[in-house]
């Protein structure tokens, strides 16, 4: 089955600098690739996502890169702000089948 | 994209007793999916809910242990039964509505098995 690979597990950043956050799957076949953001006690939001036929897309502040050859993709977050702290997870999907990320907790100090 | 009314939110079960999740969403879906997230770790599946048939467990997870209804395209529940400490955990369902909106997940259940 899917196996997702993802760091870092922890993250710290100073307000307005970048964050990245990588991830590796195993399975070829997966063909769609969402990040989801998790606040305490909150349920995993959906904050960006990419399917297999598209190299690259950005949401403001937000963009996902993927390398279908490596089996890699990349969360980039741009001028951080303190509530971007939050525990980043990604994931890698095959019919209906999602598979997540250790999850990356990502601070940003103000 | 749907919203996903879960409940309850949180609670604290004795031990060897049996708990009830709900998860309703607004629109209807085929799919629908039970994770378990652990303290401090990542989701991991449980099953997968369609309606009108059983459902579909992951490896590890027996339908003994955590059985799930799925009634119609808008309703569905997963019971966490003779529960253990170990079974502290959130629950939480999801539901992808059509490709285009990706997978919403339902804001959780915060177990605590005492």
């Amino acid at each position: 089955g899917e196996n997702v690979e993802q760091h870092p597990s922890t993250l710290s950043v100073q307000e307005g600098d970048s964050a990245v956050i990588k991830c590796t799957y195993s399975d070829s076949a997966s063909n769609y690739f969402p990040w989801y953001k998790q606040e305490l006690g909150k349920g995993p939001q959906l904050i960006i996502d990419i399917r297999s036929n598209v190299g690259e897309k950005k949401d403001q502040r937000i963009a996902v890169t993927l390398n279908k050859t490596a089996k890699h993709f990349s969360l980039h977050i741009t001028e951080t702000q303190p509530e971007d702290s939050a525990v980043y997870f990604c994931a890698a999907t095959f019919n209906n089948d999602m598979r997540f990320g250790a999850g990356t907790r990502l601070t940003v100090k103000p | 994209s749907a919203v996903i009314s879960q409940k309850p939110s949180r609670d604290i079960c004795q031990r060897g007793t049996s708990l009830t999740i709900q998860c309703q969403v607004d629109s209807q879906v085929t799919m629908m999916f039970w994770y378990r997230q652990q303290p401090g770790q990542s989701l991991t599946l449980i099953a997968t809910a369609n309606q009108g048939s059983e459902a579909t467990y992951e490896s590890g997870f027996v339908i003994d242990k955590f059985p799930i209804s799925r009634p119609n395209l808008t309703f569905s529940t997963l019971t966490v039964s003779n529960m253990s400490p170990e079974d502290s955990s959130i629950y939480l369902c999801s539901v992808e509505i059509t490709s285009n909106y990706g997978y919403t997940f339902g804001s959780g259940t915060r177990l605590t098995v005492v």
